[in-house]
Order: C-alpha cells, then structure tokens, then sequence
C-alpha cells in the first residue's frame, strides 16, 4: 500500500529552526509537495521537490532524497505565524496526490 | 497566483436535506477539478476527480449517488452531498488545476465546513 508518515506534533521556539520529516513508500514517484495548514482554512502551496536536494524559498527549505523515500521541510527563523499543520503530499505513477495526516507545529514565544 | 473560490464557507443543515457546493477558479480555467474531505485532525482524503464536460471518477468508497459532482465549465464545479446525514459533517476542500499536465500546481479552494445536525 502506499503511506506517507510524518510527525503528528512538534514543538519549538519563537526565532529558532525546525526541521519536519515525511517518509513516504508509493506506487511511483512525480515529485513530492509540502503545503501549509493553518486551522480551518485549506492548504497552502509552500515547495516542490522532484530531482534530489534541497530548494530553498526564503525562511523556508525543502529536502528529498529519492532513493530513501525521504523528506524534510526547514523552518528558519520562526515566527508565531508559522504555527499551524505541514502537509506531506507525493504525486504518485497515476499523478495522484497522497497526503500524510500533517504535522502540527505549535510554536512557543 | 491563482485563485479558486468556495461558496458556502460554512453550512448547518438538516439531516436528510441536500446541501450544494460550489467551486470556482476566478482568474484561470480549471480543466481539472478535485473534490477533497478533511476531519479533524486527519489528512485531507481525495473523494473524486472531475474534467470539464465529463462524469468524474470518484475514489473506492466514495458513494456517487450521495456525492454529486457536476463541472459544467472550465470555472466551476459543484459538490451536492445528497440526504445528508450527521457522519457527512465535515471540511470539505476543492482544488483545480489548469493545463493539460498532471504535474501543473493545484490550487485550493478555502474549504466549506458542513455541519449536519
């Protein structure tokens, strides 16, 4: 089947860095989203991966290695806003998106 | 960037009555429109895929006869969850995608929360 894990919570500090993971098995592979969340409102668009290394898109920067089914988003300098749910998403063979649960980050001042 | 409208943003009904669900892409065609379902603290689950003009293909366990969807233009689709029922209570997402590759960005709706009583 196919899965995407990443932390249900993660904690961290007003002006630190946080590094969020996704590991993901799927039927294929066309390039791996990271999307913001905050509490009821849809998803928003933060970086696509599809080639091995690290984007970076100012505060933020996301990683993938494909050969160990592999993620990371980066949150730099973190500021109260940051506070919400990160969704790991893979596009699979079929174009499909598959969502992990998210990841809440609550940061503390 | 791309912008894509919900309307209602939130709708208390009745159990057994049918609630209506539209979505827009404002300032681009949407050849492609996806229909998600999110509760509470779980990730968002792909209920079905519409493309202008034809039926849409609805995910393994997705009842099409409760679940109407119609996408009539390249600007709008519309979700009717049909005699609903407490357990349909939910966020319910839409997103769309312009051009013909898959791997063009979706763009997401802000979500309709309905409440069934």
């Amino acid at each position: 089947g196919q899965n995407i894990d990443q932390p249900t919570e993660m904690t961290a500090t007003e002006g630190a860095i946080v590094q969020i993971n996704c590991t993901y098995q799927t039927s294929g592979f066309n390039g791996l989203f990271w999307y913001q969340q905050h509490a009821g409102e849809a998803p928003t668009f933060l970086s696509y991966n599809v080639l091995d290394g690290l984007e970076e898109k100012g505060r933020f920067s996301s990683f993938l290695s494909r050969s160990k089914g592999y993620s990371y988003l980066l949150l730099k300098e973190l500021q109260m806003k940051d506070s919400a749910s990160y969704l790991c998403a893979v596009m699979d063979s079929n174009y499909q998106l598959i969502w992990g649960a998210g990841t809440k980050l609550i940061i503390k001042p | 960037g791309a912008v894509v409208s919900q309307h209602p943003s939130w709708v208390i009904c009745k159990s057994g009555t049918s609630v209506k669900i539209e979505c827009r892409s404002l300032d681009f065609q949407a050849t492609t429109m996806f229909w998600y379902r999110q509760f509470p603290k779980q990730s968002l689950m792909l209920m079905a895929t519409s493309n202008e003009g034809s039926k849409a293909t609805y995910e393994q366990g997705v009842e099409k006869d409760k679940f109407l969807i119609n996408h009539a233009s390249l600007t709008l689709s519309t979700l009717t969850v049909t005699s609903a029922h407490p357990e349909d209570s939910s966020f319910y997402i839409c997103s769309a995608r312009s051009g013909t590759s898959e791997l063009n960005e979706q763009f997401f709706g802000p979500g309709t929360r309905l409440t069934v009583l």
